[in-house]
């Protein structure tokens, strides 16, 4: 079937480390997106990407960074500068065309140890 | 700039109520609209759409009209069930070619009880 794979599920970060989140579909989807949810609120957008090897950033994308050589792989890295990482990463992607809706994957869970 | 507002929950029914979940939006062109819904440690899935004006998008007993001129959309349903138990997000897309940016509400958390 086709679907957005996020893994790991759930991750653990120490002070100080870059931590990569990995993002892969096989929808054939031009466009991909992640997001951070933090509890009781909606979703904020990092980053996204409507072509391979483009990029622009989102609403917070301080702290964080992307890569897109493949079509179907667009991993988030969470760096040491941000300062409060702990969050729920959802990435999605979606067709071409304006009114083409996102399809998600089932998100990581970063926690700082 | 473009901004969605859902009203404030959590929102708590018994089963077989009537659910209204109102969805206000800021857009300077014409959006598309949409409902996602979120079960628990899962990520958003598409509950339902629509592109235009007057436009009604229905799935699973769940439906929401594109109002252009109160620029609303909100969610219906006639009788929930225990299952619908989950977090609702409005969002709107503003179109760009090659995919399109969302823009989320806060979220509405619904409780069914049995």
């Amino acid at each position: 079937d086709g679907g957005i794979t996020q893994s790991p599920k759930y991750l653990f970060r120490k002070e100080g480390q870059n931590v990569t989140l990995s993002c892969e579909q096989n929808l054939n989807h031009d466009a991909m997106y992640w997001y951070r949810q933090d509890p009781g609120q909606g979703l904020r957008l990092i980053y996204y990407s409507q072509i391979v090897n483009d990029f622009q950033k989102g609403d917070i994308a301080e702290g964080y960074s992307v890569s897109r050589e493949k079509k179907e792989s667009f991993p988030l890295t969470v760096t040491s500068a941000q300062k409060n990482p702990t969050a729920f990463y959802l990435c999605a992607s979606s067709q071409p065309g304006e009114y083409q809706p996102q399809h998600f994957g089932d998100g990581t869970r970063l926690s700082i140890l | 700039g473009d901004s969605v507002t859902q009203m404030e929950g959590p929102v708590t029914l018994s089963e077989e109520a009537f659910l209204t979940i109102n969805c206000t939006y800021t857009a300077t062109g014409y959006p598309s609209l949409f409902w996602y819904v979120q079960y628990p440690g899962e990520g958003l899935q598409l509950l339902l759409k629509a592109t235009k004006a007057d436009d009604k998008g229905s799935n699973k007993g769940f439906e929401a009209t594109y109002r252009k001129e109160t620029t609303s959309f909100h969610l219906e349903k006639g009788s929930v069930q225990v299952s619908d138990s989950a977090v609702y997000f409005c969002a709107l897309s503003e179109g760009e070619t090659s995919g399109s940016r969302l823009t989320f509400g806060e979220g509405t958390q619904l409780t069914v009880n049995p």
